[in-house]
């Protein structure tokens, strides 16, 4: 089955600086990519997501990610955090109908202000 | 719109008992997944429904997890016999279906086995 690996448990950075959160994928196929966030006592929500198309996609609240399928990656980037962006971020991937997407452990971003 | 539902939210289990915990999904959603959340692993699947039949279930859990959908609107997790180390959050989800799909999460039943 496909899997997923966030190298990052946690990062830290002050508020108004740039982000980028790692993820890397691994399947042999075309894989379906997402980003979901999930705030303190919250279930995980949609941040974005990317099948096919324009590499670089948006997403809610500023964050955009690319994909990059040379190095199996699909980093998450942000030009200006906020204090509200602390939150822990999940990568997934989905490969074919029939298989349930699978998630990364998590990077956990505090925003300093 | 409501959505997905997770019933008991806290649950505390001596070792040994049996615990089922409970789920309705997004009205409508076709796919149903339950998830094992713990800080250093993640998200962990524990069993996938299409349409109520099983599609999937994480092999390293099929021993003492069972999970069901005894409708299109109900699905139940049973941890039997729980152990300690089955500590951690368990998040059902839902989805319309297919991989490009959005999935939707419950906020979890935090299990604490003592």
């Amino acid at each position: 089955a496909q899997s997923v690996t966030q190298p990052d448990a946690r990062v830290t950075v002050s508020e108004g600086a740039s982000l980028q959160l790692r993820c890397k994928y691994s399947y042999s196929g075309t894989p379906y990519l997402f980003w979901y966030v999930q705030y303190p006592r919250q279930g995980l929500q949609l941040l974005l997501k990317y099948y096919s198309g324009d590499p670089v996609v948006q997403g809610v609240n500023g964050f955009e990610a690319e994909f990059i399928k040379s190095n199996s990656s699909f980093h998450l980037r942000k030009a200006s955090v906020h204090w509200s962006d602390s939150a822990v971020y999940f990568c997934a991937v989905s490969a074919s109908n029939n298989n349930a997407p699978r998630f990364g452990a998590g990077t956990k971003l505090s925003v300093k202000p | 719109d409501a959505g997905v539902t997770q019933t008991p939210r806290h649950e505390v289990a001596e070792k040994g008992q049996t615990i089922i915990l409970k789920c309705e999904p997004v009205s409508g959603h076709n796919d149903l997944f339950w998830y094992r959340q713990t800080k250093i692993q993640g998200l962990e699947l524990l069993s996938y429904f299409r349409s109520k039949s099983l599609m999937e279930d994480g092999g390293a859990f099929k021993d003492r997890f069972k999970a069901e959908m005894l409708n299109s609107s109900f699905s139940t997790l049973k941890i039997q016999p729980t152990e300690p180390k089955d500590s951690a959050v368990y998040l059902c989800a839902s989805s319309f279906g297919g991989p490009n799909t959005e999935v939707f999460f419950g906020k979890g039943t935090r299990l604490t086995v003592v």
